[in-house]
């Protein structure tokens, strides 16, 4: 099994571009995340999915838009880069129990200029 | 919300000796608490779980305490090995999962 892919691996934006971060996991999990990691702060929740039809916002979702695109790939857009956005994103994903481990991607290291 | 506050210094130890990793939160006590292994380049990687009412919970050479009257987790390493470095998180069940800014682990041959 892949678990979660996410594309690209990599992306350098000049402020002010939009692009759309893709994930899909192949786990039948109904709950799927956005997290950004930066140094010294730990992962940060950005949006989620409890399930296919529903987003939420989390900590930090100012500047980015989701979409659950059906119940394997839920996908982040940023409409208009700043350089705040520079980190590294996390997808992840995760059957409905609470307390269920979450199965994370590999990361999109993104940088703004 | 929780705040989550692990071991700020980075962990250098001997291979073979045992590493303890702090994890403290500031408010209530979670329903559960989840360790987390990265390694460099890629996504965290689930370890274990313990719950709050559950004192200790093992896995190979793994244990993780939770105290509840501390407001602290511990997460054991032992016999640790070369393969052991890496960056271990500890999460816990707030607004949803919550998770602290890691410690990184250096096991010396």
């Amino acid at each position: 099994n892949a678990g979660v892919t996410q594309t690209p691996k990599f992306q350098v934006l000049k402020t002010g571009q939009s692009m759309t971060l893709q994930c899909a996991q192949d786990m039948n999990h109904n709950s799927m995340y956005w997290y950004r990691q930066d140094p010294g702060m730990g992962l940060r929740l950005i949006y989620y999915s409890a399930s296919e039809g529903t987003t939420d916002k989390g900590e930090v979702p100012n500047g980015y838009n989701v979409s659950r695109l059906n119940k394997r790939e839920f996908s982040l857009r940023l409409e208009s880069a700043a350089p705040s956005q520079t980190s590294v994103y996390f997808c992840a994903s995760s059957e409905a129990t609470a307390d269920s481990p979450l199965h994370f991607g590999n990361g999109t290291r993104l940088t703004v200029t | 919300s929780q705040k989550i506050e692990q071991n700020s210094e980075a962990l250098n130890i001997q291979e073979g000796k045992t590493a303890t990793l702090t994890c403290n939160y500031t408010n209530y006590s979670p329903a559960y608490l989840q360790w987390y292994r990265q390694d460099p380049g890629r996504g965290p990687v689930f370890l274990l779980l313990i719950r709050e009412n559950e004192k200790e919970k093992r896995k190979e050479r793994l244990k993780v305490t939770f105290d509840t009257t501390l407001k602290q987790s511990l997460f054991h390493i032992t016999a640790s090995q070369p393969a052991d470095s890496a960056t271990y998180l500890c999460a816990l069940n707030d607004y949803k999962l919550s998770f602290g800014a890691g410690t990184t682990v250096t096991v010396r041959a």
